[in-house]
């Protein structure tokens, strides 16, 4: 059965700091790894999706990275700024047929 | 706007009633999904369907019954609501399962059973 953990559950930086969130997964037969941001109170959205054979994907300030065979993907989020506070969720696509989600990194960003 | 899009977004009623959640896609996906979050966040899939088939049925009380009429709808009805079942509903949907594109969230629909 495919487990997600992501580390730290919690995060507190100042702004402008570089930072790493981390994200393991125990079964490395996935299809695709998705991250995903959620704001108190709203819906997901989407930051990158990774697929099994890529490395790494990169949006804007966001590099997420995916080593398939250890079981683990990075978001590295440049240059972090307030409107960066959210809670990041890591997810995996299991068999094509379901995503498989870490409980989540609550990361605030201090002005 | 493309999207998938729920509702309610708030349901707030007592336990034993009968509840109905609705859900839609817009982006010609053929994958939808149901998941609900609990109150530590989280997030696990109840149900899928694939072109109005049942693909994943979770373990879930058989209370809740998803509805596909057509690719672009899915409905969660409820039976006999109780305390338990206050959480957070996601609808998402996908294109080929999601293998290509990934999956898309509604913004969510918050129950709670009083």
């Amino acid at each position: 059965k495919q487990e997600v953990t992501q580390i730290p559950a919690a995060l507190s930086v100042p702004e402008g700091e570089n930072l790493v969130l981390n994200c393991s997964f125990t079964d490395s037969a996935i299809y695709n790894l998705q991250w995903f941001r959620q704001d108190p109170g709203k819906g997901l959205t989407s930051l990158l999706l990774i697929q099994s054979s890529q490395r790494e994907q990169t949006s804007g300030r966001l590099n997420a990275s995916l080593d398939k065979s250890s079981g683990r993907s990075t978001l590295y989020i440049a240059a972090s700024q307030p409107g960066d506070s959210a809670t990041y969720l890591c997810a995996v696509l299991q068999g094509a047929q379901k995503l498989v989600f870490g409980q989540g990194t609550r990361l605030t960003i201090n002005p | 706007d493309t999207a998938v899009s729920q509702t309610p977004k708030y349901l707030v009623t007592q336990m034993g009633n009968d509840k109905s959640i609705k859900c839609e896609q817009n982006l010609g996906h053929d994958t939808m999904y149901w998941y609900k979050q609990d109150s530590k966040k989280f997030l696990k899939i109840m149900f899928s369907y694939n072109n109005k088939e049942l693909i994943i049925n979770e373990t879930v009380p058989n209370r809740f019954s998803p509805k596909s009429p057509d690719k672009a709808h899915l409905n969660l009805h409820i039976n006999s609501l109780e305390l338990g079942d206050s959480a957070v509903y996601f609808c998402a949907s996908s294109l080929l399962r999601g293998s290509l594109y990934g999956y898309t969230f509604g913004s969510g629909t918050r129950l709670t059973v009083v």
